[in-house]
């Protein structure tokens, strides 16, 4: 079976790091996203990592361990816009586009 | 480019109704998706396709129906629609390392 694993909630203050945590277990490994879902709108693409390492992208970075099933997104200078839900998505087939998604975890950015 | 578009934006349904929701992409794109967003959980695929002519079962399938007569389309249909079907659906186009996503349709079914 797929499974992942976000925190539900996190809450950080503006202009400070947070990194937030996704475990797997699935039956295959073909590269791990990260998505930003700002309320009521669709996700948008953040991060996609397939081999070990960390990724960086100007605020945000991602890194993915393989062998630990493990993967974090860290948001650098956090803005009172980062407040959102980051969905982590693993794709567990060479298949283009057959992903399993985490539960999402809703990001909180206070003054 | 316009991406991924779906409509309508927003639709109230009664249960036992039938409703398509529909997803056009201009990217090309092979591989399609439709999911599902229920509150406070992530997104769960229904069915996609890997091409036109072909379709396949996500992992919550029932009570939808999709077909893919051309690469640009992917209709969802909801043959009788019952409560539990009250969902932000939504479309997503593949590309090279990452999907698209439509802006997603808010179903009420009463």
């Amino acid at each position: 079976g797929q499974n992942i694993d976000q925190p539900t909630e996190m809450t950080a203050t503006e202009g400070a790091i947070v990194q937030i945590n996704c475990t797997y277990q699935t039956s295959g490994f073909n590269g791990l996203f990260w998505y930003q879902q700002h309320a009521g709108e669709a996700p948008t693409f953040l991060s996609y990592n397939v081999l070990d390492g960390l990724e960086e992208k100007g605020r945000f970075s991602s890194f993915l361990s393989r062998s630990k099933g493990y993967s974090y997104l860290l948001l650098k200078e956090l803005q009172m816009k980062d407040s959102a839900s980051y969905l982590c998505a693993v794709r567990d087939t060479p298949n283009a586009g057959k992903s399993t998604f985490g539960d999402g975890t809703t990001l909180t950015v206070k003054p | 480019n316009a991406g991924v578009t779906q409509t309508p934006k927003f639709h109230i349904l009664k249960t036992g109704q039938s409703m398509t929701l529909q997803c056009a992409q201009d990217m090309n794109h092979g591989y399609l998706s439709w999911y599902r967003q229920d509150p406070g959980m992530g997104l769960r695929r229904i069915h996609y396709s890997v091409a036109a002519g072909i379709t396949d079962k996500g992992e919550v399938p029932d009570g939808y129906v999709v077909s893919r007569s051309k690469t640009e389309n992917f209709p969802l249909t909801l043959e009788s629609a019952t409560r539990s079907q009250t969902s932000v659906y939504f479309c997503a186009s593949m590309g090279e390392e990452t999907q698209y996503f439509g802006p997603g349709t808010r179903l009420l079914v009463l």
